[in-house]
């Protein structure tokens, strides 16, 4: 069965700081995987989406993310941290079948002065 | 000009009463789909409805009843509500059922069950 463990429900930065937020994967057939980011109170954005191309993603508001097969990963970068992008990140997969998202449990950012 | 809305927007009610929360899309989207965000956040699909059709119905109680009158909404009907039903539901479309595509979420309905 497939699933996604996101490293670390918490991450702090400082403002202009590297972002790093972690998701690694299991799946039995290529997934496709996904980053969204929720605002509090708010529903879920999609910040980038792979799906078998280039390897390497780029998404909104300057994150990126690289699939790497053989670490079972799609971390998700961002090489300067702004206030503004403190949320929620929800990483997910889809495997064979239906459309259906797993998402992993999620990260909190906080970016500080 | 908003893509996914949901309504109610906030639902406080006691155990034991019927609820309806209702979604619709405009998008012309062939594809909805109905998700429970826990205390916790944690995030999980219930429902998924293809052209009116349900292909999606993960191991959720039978209280929980969606309908699509059409393939822009999807509702959801709620029977008997218990404390457990506390969480925001979150609709979704597509374009289609192919897992590349998007999927947009609308605002959220957050529910208390008191």
């Amino acid at each position: 069965a497939q699933s996604v463990t996101q490293l670390g429900s918490h991450v702090s930065v400082s403002e202009g700081a590297l972002v790093l937020l972690r998701c690694n994967y299991s799946s039995s057939v290529p997934p496709y995987l996904f980053w969204y980011v929720q605002y509090p109170n708010q529903g879920l954005q999609l910040l980038l989406k792979y799906t078998s191309a280039a390897t390497l993603v780029k998404g909104i508001n300057g994150f990126e993310a690289e699939f790497k097969k053989s670490e079972t990963s799609f971390h998700l970068t961002k090489p300067s941290a702004h206030m503004s992008d403190a949320a929620e990140y929800f990483c997910a997969v889809i495997t064979g079948g239906y459309n259906k998202l797993i998402f992993g449990a999620g990260t909190r950012l906080a970016v500080h002065p | 000009d908003t893509a996914v809305s949901q309504t109610p927007k906030y639902l406080v009610t006691q155990m034991g009463n019927d609820k309806s929360i209702k979604c619709e899309q405009n998008l012309g989207h062939d594809t909805m789909y109905w998700y429970k965000q826990d205390s916790k956040k944690f995030l999980k699909i219930m429902f998924s409805y293809n052209n009116k059709e349900l292909i999606i119905n993960e191991t959720v109680p039978n209280r929980f009843s969606p309908k699509s009158p059409d393939k822009a909404h999807l509702n959801l009907h709620i029977n008997s509500l218990e404390l457990g039903d506390s969480a925001v539901y979150f609709c979704a479309s597509s374009l289609g059922d192919r897992g590349s595509e998007t999927q947009y979420f609308g605002p959220g309905t957050r529910l208390l069950v008191l």
